[in-house]
């Protein structure tokens, strides 16, 4: 069974940083594309950023709000994703979920961007 | 940037066929992929490459793709398949991935 467990949410003010983490089981992790997609309090969907799989370059991509602040990583060793969010602004406040290329998803994590 | 269309909400009562559009200009190139989020909940997935289902959904959610419309179709819904509802599609350069609005589904 796919298990996606994301962690690293929290409060954090204006322009900080925060690094979130996605816990991968069940599957070949090293084998995956992998996603994070997040929701804004009460709104819809946003596609945040992809990263191939390792075999396949381990490219990433991501939505033109986030880019040159965030920056999607993984540890195929320890089965890992990081989503490193850089220049946090309030608009960036949502519960990010963690993904295999869009498919099986995690429970998500709240990212809370005030002062 | 691309954009995908949904109605804003859909309301049936119990046994009928509730549809779900999403209009997209690069649908007639692009697979749509379907998500049912319930409140409170992850968002799971439905339907993808337009027409199929994955294991474990049932056999009442289908998919389909005209033109620059793709539809999420519940036949015979029920109360628990109230949700909210989301298309996911790219544009045709497969460089812009985006989620439709949502749709509201009401079933009583």
């Amino acid at each position: 069974e796919v298990q996606l467990v994301e962690s690293g949410g929290g409060l954090v003010k204006p322009g900080g940083s925060l690094r979130l983490s996605c816990a991968a089981s069940g599957f070949t992790f090293s084998n995956a594309w992998m996603t994070w997609v997040r929701q804004a309090p009460g709104k819809g969907l946003e596609w945040v950023g992809r990263i191939k799989s390792t075999p396949d370059g381990g490219t990433t991509d991501y939505a033109i709000s986030v880019k040159d602040r965030f920056t999607i990583s993984r540890d195929d060793s320890k089965s890992i994703l990081y989503l490193q969010m850089n220049s946090l602004k309030p608009e960036d406040t949502a519960v990010y979920y963690c993904t295999t290329n869009l498919r099986d998803w995690g429970q998500g994590t709240l990212v809370t961007v005030s002062s | 940037s691309y954009e995908l269309t949904q109605p804003p909400s859909v309301s049936v009562s119990p046994g009928q066929t509730a549809r779900i559009t999403c209009s997209g200009d690069a649908l007639p190139k692009k697979y749509a992929y379907w998500y049912q989020q319930r409140s409170g909940q992850a968002p799971l997935l439905v339907i993808y490459e337009d027409i199929k289902r994955p294991s474990g959904i049932p056999e009442r959610f289908s998919g389909s793709s005209s033109g620059t419309m793709a539809t999420l179709t519940i036949s015979g819904a029920q109360v628990e398949d109230e949700a909210d509802y989301y298309c996911f599609s790219t544009d045709s350069s497969g460089d812009d991935r985006v989620f439709g609005g949502g749709t509201k589904l009401t079933v009583l």
